[in-house]
């Protein structure tokens, strides 16, 4: 089966640069997408295509992919960032596959 | 504005069903693949099924496949997902979300606020 995987937890002081990565072998042919979940609510897309922002998400949201690596990067980290972040792609045989998720602190 | 909300989660025992629903309004209902995606208890996010607009296609993950039914009503605007034979490992909050597509990739946007299911005895 498609494995995408991420590091279980990254911790960053507020104003400082997060990063999240997301590795998976597909990814070089397949776009990656983003996810936030606060604790108790329902993920929210912040990264479409592998770097596009939705409506209504900050700027400080951006998103890259390089090779088998995707990364969610938000500069300037405020408290509110903190949630349990996913991402999302398929495989060649279409296969629907998150990642098992990053808990991002900012303190 | 675009909204989904589920409903028909509860306590159920192993072995037993349920149905959950998910309303949706907002957008053209008939338009859009749907998915449900679960998520089990401090774990994370895993699709479990998805249905074309008009219902004549569905997909479902593989430790699902033979117990849960997807379906929908485009009248109503609703979507539904039977589960009979409910496990343990069944327990979960699942999502309802819209389906989206774009030069051979997908992805789930929005979700709606998900309902608990707790399979135990």
């Amino acid at each position: 089966s498609y494995d995408l995987t991420q590091p279980p937890s990254v911790s960053v002081s507020p104003g400082q640069t997060a990063r999240i990565t997301c590795s998976g072998d597909a990814l070089p042919k397949k776009y990656a997408y983003w996810y936030q979940q606060k604790s108790g609510q329902a993920p929210v897309l912040v990264i479409f295509e592998d770097s596009k922002r939705p409506s209504g998400i900050p700027e400080r949201f951006s998103g890259s992919s390089s090779g088998t690596m995707a990364t969610l990067t938000i500069t300037g980290a405020q408290v509110e960032d903190e949630a349990d972040y996913y991402c999302y792609s398929t495989d060649s045989s279409d296969n629907r596959v998150f990642g098992g998720g990053t808990k991002l602190t900012v303190l | 504005e675009v909204q989904l909300v589920e409903s028909g989660g509860g306590l159920v025992q192993p072995g037993g069903s349920l149905r959950l629903s998910c309303a949706a309004s907002g957008f053209t209902f008939s338009d859009y693949w749907m998915s449900w995606v679960r998520q089990a208890p401090g774990k994370g996010l895993e699709w479990v099924a998805n249905i074309k607009q008009d219902g004549s296609e569905k997909y479902y993950v593989d430790s699902v496949k033979g117990r849960f039914t997807i379906s929908r009503d485009n009248a109503k605007n609703s979507l539904y997902l039977q589960m009979n034979s409910l496990r343990a490992e069944d327990t979960a909050v699942y999502y309802c979300a819209r389906d989206r597509y774009s030069y051979g990739n997908n992805w789930f946007d929005p979700w709606g606020q998900g309902t608990l299911v707790t399979v135990s005895s």
